[in-house]
């Protein structure tokens, strides 16, 4: 079956710590990836997404994901994480050109960041 | 503003009581979808619908019941069958064309049972 790994439940970092964010997937096929996040008392919303081109996508806030197709990963990555990043991230794939009813989402990691 | 409006932002059940979370969006989005969010579990997905007057079972529909009656509108009821209906539960829509459009996601509705 499809499935998605996030390997940390809970990260806990500094301001200007370097931050990567482990994803994995078990999929056949071309994916398509997507990384969301959900800020405290916020909706959940897209940081970033990939689907085909260059395999290092850049999103909002200055975080970057990078896709690695023979490792089955796209790990998400900021070089200096702010406070404001404390939030939870989600990792989601589905099938390119599949159903969108297959998304399949990662069970999260929660960030958190100490002023 | 286009979005997703999700009410009530919580809402409390009895036992044997079915109870309704309503969900509309104004993008103009062909799909929808409810998902339920529960502590270290992600998002898991109930039910979508990719057109009105149609829609599919996700991975965890025993207890849920839906309707797509209209475009905007796709509310979903949660039946006195879900015996464990404590929880999060996430609304969505998506343009249909093609599987990387993201999702857009509502503010949520907690459900707790008195």
């Amino acid at each position: 079956a499809q499935s998605v790994s996030q390997h940390n439940h809970h990260v806990i970092l500094s301001e200007a710590a370097s931050l990567e964010l482990g994803c994995n997937y078990s999929y056949g096929g071309t994916v398509n990836l997507f990384w969301y996040v959900q800020y405290p008392g916020q909706h959940l919303q897209l940081l970033l997404k990939y689907f085909s081109g260059d395999p290092l996508v850049k999103g909002i806030k200055g975080f970057e994901a990078e896709f690695i197709k023979s490792k089955f990963s796209f790990n998400l990555r900021k070089p200096s994480v702010q406070w404001s990043d404390t939030a939870e991230y989600f990792c989601a794939v589905n099938l390119y050109g599949g159903s969108q009813g297959n998304l399949i989402f990662g069970k999260g990691t929660k960030l958190s960041v100490k002023p | 503003d286009g979005g997703i409006t999700q009410s009530p932002k919580y809402l409390f059940r009895k036992e044997g009581q079915n109870v309704t979370l309503s969900c509309e969006q104004n993008l103009n989005h062909d799909a929808m979808y409810w998902y339920r969010q529960d502590p270290g579990q992600g998002l898991r997905l109930i039910y979508y619908s990719q057109i009105v007057n149609d829609f599919q079972k996700g991975d965890i529909a025993e207890g849920y019941s839906v309707s797509r009656e209209k475009k905007e509108s796709f509310p979903l009821t949660v039946t006195s069958a879900q015996k464990n209906p404590t929880a999060f539960y996430l609304c969505a829509s998506s343009k249909l064309q093609n599987s990387n459009q993201p999702q857009h996601f509502g503010d949520g509705t907690r459900l707790s049972i008195l």
